[in-house]
């Protein structure tokens, strides 16, 4: 089955700087890659999504690129902001049950530092 | 637009109660998804409802476990008899498309 690795587990910006955070998949099947924002108590927000047949998706200060034939996406926030601080999930769609099933990372906690 | 909501928010039990908790997905979606996530760990899926149908209950950890849809709109997941291992917290989403799915606010369950 899928399998998502997401890295780094936290991460620490000062206001301003750019935060950039990588998954991996392991099932080339999988079409679909959302992100997800969860702030502290909230639920998850769905902030981006990016589909296979699309190698780079942007959306203000923040963009995804999907590198299909290396199974791996990235999230960029650039010009960060502390109400940018929380959890951020990757996730990827499993493409061979067609469900809708969503095999999501570890999470990266996102803390930036006025 | 009302949102997905589930019920409750929080819920404290003791080991071998039951528990039964409830999701509100966003209106006519037909799509409906229970996910948990224990211990800081990553969001783990447990079914997928289409209506009231079944489609994928893979994720689902035992038969202690046991969600229904009855008429296709609101969903329960029950617990029964809940077990330590069962904490954490129980996450209810909905789509209309099978992609883009829309999150509860979870229940944070904790059985003591």
């Amino acid at each position: 089955g899928e399998n998502v690795e997401q890295h780094p587990s936290t991460l620490s910006v000062q206001e301003g700087d750019s935060a950039v955070i990588k998954c991996t998949y392991s099932d080339s099947a999988s079409n679909y890659f959302p992100w997800y924002k969860q702030e502290l108590g909230k639920r998850p927000q769905l902030i981006i999504d990016i589909r296979s047949n699309v190698g780079e998706k942007k959306d203000q200060r923040i963009a995804v690129t999907l590198n299909k034939t290396a199974k791996h996406f990235s999230l960029h926030i650039t010009e960060t902001q502390p109400e940018d601080s929380a959890v951020y999930f990757c996730a990827a769609c499993d493409g061979s049950s067609n469900t809708g099933k969503l095999i999501f990372g570890q999470g990266t906690t996102l803390q930036v530092k006025p | 637009e009302a949102g997905v909501t589930q019920f409750p928010s929080h819920s404290v039990i003791e080991k071998g109660q039951t528990v039964t908790l409830r999701c509100d997905p966003i209106s006519g979606h037909d799509n409906l998804y229970w996910y948990r996530r224990v211990m800081g760990k990553e969001i783990k899926f447990l079914l997928h409802f289409v209506k009231e149908s079944k489609q994928d209950e893979s994720g689902m950890p035992n038969n202690r476990f046991l969600a229904e849809r009855t008429g296709g709109t609101y969903s329960t997941l029950k617990v029964q008899p809940a077990e330590l291992e069962d904490s954490g917290v129980y996450f209810c989403a909905s789509s209309q498309d099978r992609n883009r799915a829309f999150f509860g606010q979870g229940t944070r369950l904790t059985v003591v």
